[in-house]
């Protein structure tokens, strides 16, 4: 069982459509981060959140936006997105301030765009 | 641009020890590697992590060089479950972490 939780597992939507992921960790990690991974390819790192603040953006296009409204929730809120977004997005945390801790990640949501 | 590199793919007979390599030329000061493998469809899962010394726990063995350039995950006896590709990863300042090209792996019976 993974300890962070991401809906849905699976989203199909068109390229007019608004749509959100959503990650949630009950561990009290107060990083959070999101991935993008295409098909046989490393996860790449898109944003990173320390305590509830926007620390990294890795310059993803705008019409990815993250959200993190409290310490245990990770948005991700997708508009006008294109075919090739289709990918499989992770969602991962960490304690940001114990040095050398690793990270957890969910099972991911595997975005598909019409 | 700071690039972790491994091998695309390697083969192990089950039972025997895999050793898979990593390349991470410009990791400097106090930036941990850590090495994770993931299955088809699930997210990464943790297997270890170092700095300078070698590591050891109930999955693997994680040996680093003197350099600090290059790194070898070991799993001693290998599983047909321990099919999967394995990505080494730097952290870089802060909370950046940055995924190697990764090993896919398959045993072998």
């Amino acid at each position: 069982d993974t300890e962070v939780t991401q809906t849905p597992k699976h989203l199909v939507m068109g390229m007019t459509n608004k749509k959100s992921l959503k990650c949630e960790q009950h561990m009290g990690h107060r990083a959070m981060y999101w991935y993008k991974q295409k098909a046989k390819k490393p996860p790449e790192l898109m944003f990173v959140y320390s305590y509830e603040k926007l620390s990294i953006n890795e310059s993803v296009p705008s019409r990815f936006s993250p959200e993190c409204p409290n310490s245990s929730l990770l948005n991700l809120h997708l508009h006008a997105l294109q075919p090739e977004d289709s990918a499989l997005y992770l969602c991962a945390s960490s304690p940001p301030t114990v040095v050398g801790q690793p990270q957890h990640f969910g099972d991911g949501t595997r975005l598909s765009i019409l | 641009d700071a690039k972790t590199t491994q091998p695309t793919s390697m083969d192990c007979a089950e039972g025997r020890a895999a050793n898979l390599p990593c390349n991470h030329s410009t990791i400097s000061g106090n930036e941990y590697v850590y090495w994770y493998r993931q299955i088809h469809s699930q997210g990464p899962q943790y297997i270890i992590h170092g700095l300078k010394n070698n590591e050891t726990n109930e999955m693997a063995s994680l040996i680093i060089t003197e350099d600090r350039k290059s790194s070898t995950l070991i799993l001693p006896h290998a599983t047909l479950r321990d099919t999967a590709v394995y990505y080494c990863i730097v952290r870089y300042t802060g909370n950046q972490f940055y995924f190697g090209t990764g090993t896919s792996l398959t045993v072998i019976p």
